[in-house]
């Protein structure tokens, strides 16, 4: 299996709102990541998960909060958004050490339109 | 300015010809250069994966890393419409320390192949 899967495929929710992304892999990876995609804009990382701890976070509001239940799980909470998270979110992963840190495996992503 | 600067074109060109997408970088402590493509409406794919300088080929795609020039190129041969996408470079330092899993894209070319 060498997919990562992503749900829901879109999602629209309110401001006042509370939802969750879910991002799943079966490929033994160790390490994480969410990224935020604007239109015709590259993938921005917002969070990376390693051995199921996070390592990075780039500053990002409290209003997203990511969770790594076990190796294969990746969520993001989301909290009284605004307009402008307005994104397509980006799941990927990748194994850990050397070059396995760059081959970076996307998802399809979650198409989020925040009302 | 930018560490990694990419025209964002938009490129078109007709079916069979050669494309020369190209990117450079600021940062000399890049060692792993990436071209993901990415479809509309889909995560980004990973196409080739370059370490330091040199070249390599796989099919009809070619990878040039000139770290002496901080220049780095992806080469599609006889190019098809199915080849119609945003080709993203991504650069990273390698694993340790706080860059640890994190790329760094360029803006993306968007490249149209008619037939």
């Amino acid at each position: 299996d060498t997919e990562v899967t992503q749900t829901p495929k879109h999602l629209v929710m309110g401001m006042t709102n509370k939802k969750s992304l879910k991002c799943e892999q079966h490929m033994g990876h160790r390490a994480m990541y969410w990224y935020k995609q604007k239109a015709k804009k590259p993938p921005e990382l917002m969070f990376v998960y390693s051995y199921e701890k996070l390592s990075i976070n780039e500053s990002v509001p409290s209003r997203f909060s990511p969770e790594c239940p076990n190796s294969s799980l990746l969520n993001l909470h989301l909290h009284a958004l605004q307009p402008e998270d307005s994104a397509l979110y980006l799941c990927a992963s990748s194994l850990l050490g050397g070059r396995g840190l760059n081959e970076q495996f996307f998802g399809p992503g979650t198409r989020l339109t925040v009302l | 300015q930018k560490e990694v600067e990419q025209d964002p074109g938009p490129l078109s060109v007709p079916e069979g010809a050669i494309v020369s997408l190209n990117c450079t970088y600021s940062n000399s402590a890049f060692q792993y250069f990436m071209w993901y493509r990415q479809y509309s409406r889909k995560g980004p794919e990973l196409l080739m994966y370059t370490y330091s300088s040199g070249n390599k080929e796989d099919g009809r795609f070619t990878a040039q890393v000139d770290k002496s020039s901080k220049y780095i190129s992806l080469f599609i041969r006889d190019s098809q419409p199915s080849d119609s996408a945003t080709y993203l470079c991504a650069m990273s330092v390698g694993a340790g320390g706080t860059s640890y899993g994190k790329l760094t894209f360029g803006q993306g070319t968007i490249l149209t192949v008619h037939p």
